[in-house]
């Protein structure tokens, strides 16, 4: 099946500091990958879609010059918290689907998550 | 107008029973349906998809669809408490968006 695997885990950054988040989709090409937010007990917020050479498209309300998405291959997704503050701690999760004609081809695969504690 | 919607929850089953998630869309344009299941600070996991009416198996789990109703469904049967987990209703139309539900907590009381 469809794997993601995304990196770091987790990670502990001072505030100010930038931080990157990767997403690989291991065994198929994702054209299309998604960037979610997460806070406890809440529900996923679709932060991004980024799609493979081109722009991402930013959900409302989200900074797209603080959270900054390159997508520079098809397999390849990364997401750069800049300046990063306390209030970005959360939980950052992507996630992808093939992007051929398949049974499966609307199927989200999601990463592990990225949780990120800013100090 | 949100557009998957589920109840929140929490729903308690006795273990043994069977666990009864509901979801409604609101997109009569929406395709593909899907339930995730969600662990406390994990990530979702694929349970099943759906893309026709009717029912759709697969071991302890049984997802319904209804498109003249825009309803969807998940059945768990002989629930266990490590089902315990928050459950994610989805939609697309055309898999470049997809909604979700904010999620339907379940607990399973051994």
């Amino acid at each position: 099946g469809a794997v993601v695997s995304q990196h770091p885990s987790w990670v502990i950054c001072k505030s100010g500091t930038s931080v990157k988040i990767e997403c690989r989709s291991l065994d198929f090409q994702a054209t299309t990958m998604f960037w979610y937010r997460q806070f406890p007990k809440q529900s996923l917020m679709l932060m991004a879609t980024s799609n493979e050479g081109s722009k991402a498209t930013y959900e409302q309300g989200v900074e797209k010059d603080k959270f900054l998405i390159n997508h520079a291959s098809l397999t390849l997704s990364t997401l750069t918290v800049t300046s990063a503050h306390p209030e970005d701690s959360s939980f950052y999760i992507c996630s992808a689907r093939p992007g051929t004609r398949s049974s499966g081809a609307n199927v989200l695969t999601f990463g592990a998550g990225s949780r990120l504690t800013v100090l | 107008q949100k557009e998957v919607e589920q109840n929140s929850g929490p729903l308690s089953v006795p273990e043994g029973a069977i666990a009864s998630l509901n979801c409604t869309y609101s997109d009569r344009g929406s395709q593909s349906f899907f339930w995730y299941r969600q662990y406390s600070g994990k990530s979702p996991e694929l349970i099943m998809f759906i893309y026709s009416n009717g029912d759709k198996e697969d071991g302890r789990f049984t997802a319904q669809l209804n498109k003249a109703s825009q309803y969807v469904s998940l059945l768990i049967r002989d629930s266990q408490p490590s089902d315990s987990a928050t459950y994610l209703c989805a939609a697309t139309a055309t898999g470049n968006q997809f909604y979700f539900g904010t999620g339907t907590s379940l607990t399973v009381i051994p």
